[in-house]
C-alpha cells in the first residue's frame, strides 16, 4: 500500500522561510510531486523531483530523499499570496499519482 | 487552448439520484482521472484512464462509473447518488503514462465540480 504524511497547518511570517516535509511509504516509485492549492480553486503543480536532491525554481525548491522516503518544499522570501494548502503527491510504478493530505499555510504580516 | 474543462460547476442532487460529471481536455494526453477532496482527506483517486477505451480503479472506485470513449472525454457517473458522495470533483489529466518519465505525470486540473448530495 501507500502512505504519504504532511502536517496538517504551519504559520510563517511574511519574508521568512518555511519548510514542509513530507514523508512516503509506495510500492515502487516514479516521482514524487508539489502541488498548490489555493482556498476554492484547482491544484496548480509546483515541481518534481525524481531523483535524490535539490530542484530550484525560483523562490521554491523541493528536494528528495529516496532512500529516507523524505521529501521537503521550501518556501524563501513568503509572500501573502502564498497562503495556500501544498499537497505532496507520489507516483508509484503503476502510473498513479496519490495525494498526501495537504499542508495549509498560513503566511501572517 | 482550454485545458481541462469540467461541468457542472456547482450539482445539488436528492438521495438516489444519477447524474454525471463531465470532463474534457484539449491537449491530447492520453492519461485521464478523477479525484474526489474532502475536507481533511486530502484528494483522493476515484478511477483513471490510460487511453481510449482503458480504464481502471482508484482508491475510491465505490458508486462511480467512468468511460473513456475518446482521447477528450473522461465523463464520471454517479448511478444512485449518496450523501457520502457530498465533495469537490477535479478531473485532471496528464500526457502520458508508463513511460518512466515523472515529467509527463504532471496533472493539469479542472476549475472543479462542488456536489451536494441531500
Amino acid at each position: 500500500g501507500q502512505n504519504i504524511d504532511q502536517p496538517t497547518e504551519m504559520t510563517a511570517t511574511e519574508g521568512a522561510i518555511v519548510q514542509i516535509n513530507c514523508t512516503y511509504q509506495t510500492s515502487g516509485f516514479n516521482g514524487l510531486f508539489w502541488y498548490q492549492q489555493h482556498a476554492g480553486e484547482a491544484p496548480t503543480f509546483l515541481s518534481y523531483n525524481v531523483l535524490d536532491g535539490l530542484e530550484e525554481k525560483g523562490r521554491f525548491s523541493s528536494f528528495l530523499s529516496r532512500s529516507k522516503g523524505y521529501s521537503y518544499l521550501l518556501l524563501k522570501e513568503l509572500q501573502m499570496k502564498d497562503s495556500a494548502s501544498y499537497l505532496c503527491a507520489v507516483s508509484s510504478n503503476t502510473d498513479k499519482l496519490i495525494f498526501g493530505t495537504g499542508t495549509r499555510l498560513q503566511v501572517f504580516p | 487552448n482550454a485545458g481541462v474543462t469540467q461541468t457542472p460547476k456547482f450539482q445539488v442532487l436528492k438521495t438516489g439520484q444519477s447524474m454525471t460529471l463531465q470532463c474534457a481536455q484539449d491537449m491530447n494526453h492520453e492519461y485521464m482521472s478523477w479525484y474526489r477532496q474532502d475536507p481533511g482527506m486530502g484528494l483522493r483517486l476515484i478511477h483513471y484512464s490510460v487511453g481510449a477505451g482503458i480504464t481502471d480503479q482508484g482508491e475510491v472506485p465505490n458508486g462511480y462509473n467512468v468511460s473513456r470513449s475518446t482521447t477528450e472525454d473522461f465523463p464520471l457517473r454517479l448511478l444512485s447518488a449518496a450523501p457520502s458522495q457530498t465533495s469537490v470533483y477535479f478531473c485532471a489529466s496528464n500526457l502520458r503514462s508508463g513511460t518512466g518519465l515523472a515529467g509527463a505525470n504532471v496533472l493539469t486540473f479542472g476549475a472543479g465540480s462542488r456536489l451536494t448530495v441531500l
